[in-house]
């Protein structure tokens, strides 16, 4: 049963505090996206990668971290540097060279 | 600077008719257009997409449209069911690159 699994669903955090979200895909897909939507914005990019140990910076990079060591897993830390983090965050993917992106059930941040 | 827009925020038909959901988009290296269906707290799910070679792509009840000239493409839904209720949104990509743009949604509520 191939997917994207985002956990927890739910995650309460103190301000300052860094915080990593997980994302994990079976589906053998190369490349992995860090979305965030805010109530009345969309979907903003955050972070994305195409290939194991190679990443690059979406529109809202800043306070944000990734790392990608291994084809199924895309992390995200959100860093006390980040000013708004209490967010929805969705990670997806896709097959290399193909624009249809699955998307995984999201993660719902709210830092108190 | 939005390279995609879906200027209505919301929509609301009655079950049966027509919904028709509207998506601009400014930069002309976009060739390929998805249609995304979120339901709250949940991860978009894909619903229909269409090339820049196309201007019409159906798939049962959905239908894409696509005016090149006019930068603009619309989803038809017919007939429209309850179920249907959720927020809608437009993405382009370019050929090669897995990136998409997203516009910032649109709510569609199907009144039975």
């Amino acid at each position: 049963d191939g997917g994207i699994t985002q956990s927890p669903k739910y995650l309460f955090r103190k301000e300052g505090q860094n915080v990593t979200l997980s994302c994990e895909q079976n589906l053998n897909h190369d490349a992995m996206y860090w979305y965030r939507q805010d109530p009345g914005q969309g979907l903003r990019l955050i972070y994305y990668s195409q290939i194991v140990n190679d990443f690059q910076k979406g529109d809202i990079a800043e306070g944000y971290s990734v790392s990608r060591e291994k084809k199924e897993s895309f992390p995200l830390t959100v860093t006390s540097a980040q000013k708004n983090p209490t967010a929805f965050y969705l990670c997806a993917s896709s097959i290399r060279g193909y624009n249809e992106q699955f998307f995984g059930p999201g993660t719902r941040l709210t830092v108190l | 600077d939005q390279q995609v827009k879906q200027n209505s925020p919301s929509l609301s038909v009655q079950e049966g008719r027509i919904s028709i959901l509207n998506c601009d988009y400014t930069n002309s290296m976009f060739d390929y257009f998805l249609w995304y269906k979120k339901y709250p707290a949940e991860g978009p799910t894909f619903l229909i997409s269409i090339s820049s070679i196309k201007d019409k792509n159906e798939d049962g009840r959905f239908t894409v449209f696509l005016n090149k000239s006019a930068k603009h493409l619309s989803l038809h839904i017919v007939p429209s069911q309850p179920g249907d209720s959720a927020v809608y949104f437009c993405a382009a990509g370019q050929g090669g690159s897995e990136k998409l743009v997203f516009g910032k949604g649109m709510k569609l509520t199907v009144n039975p």
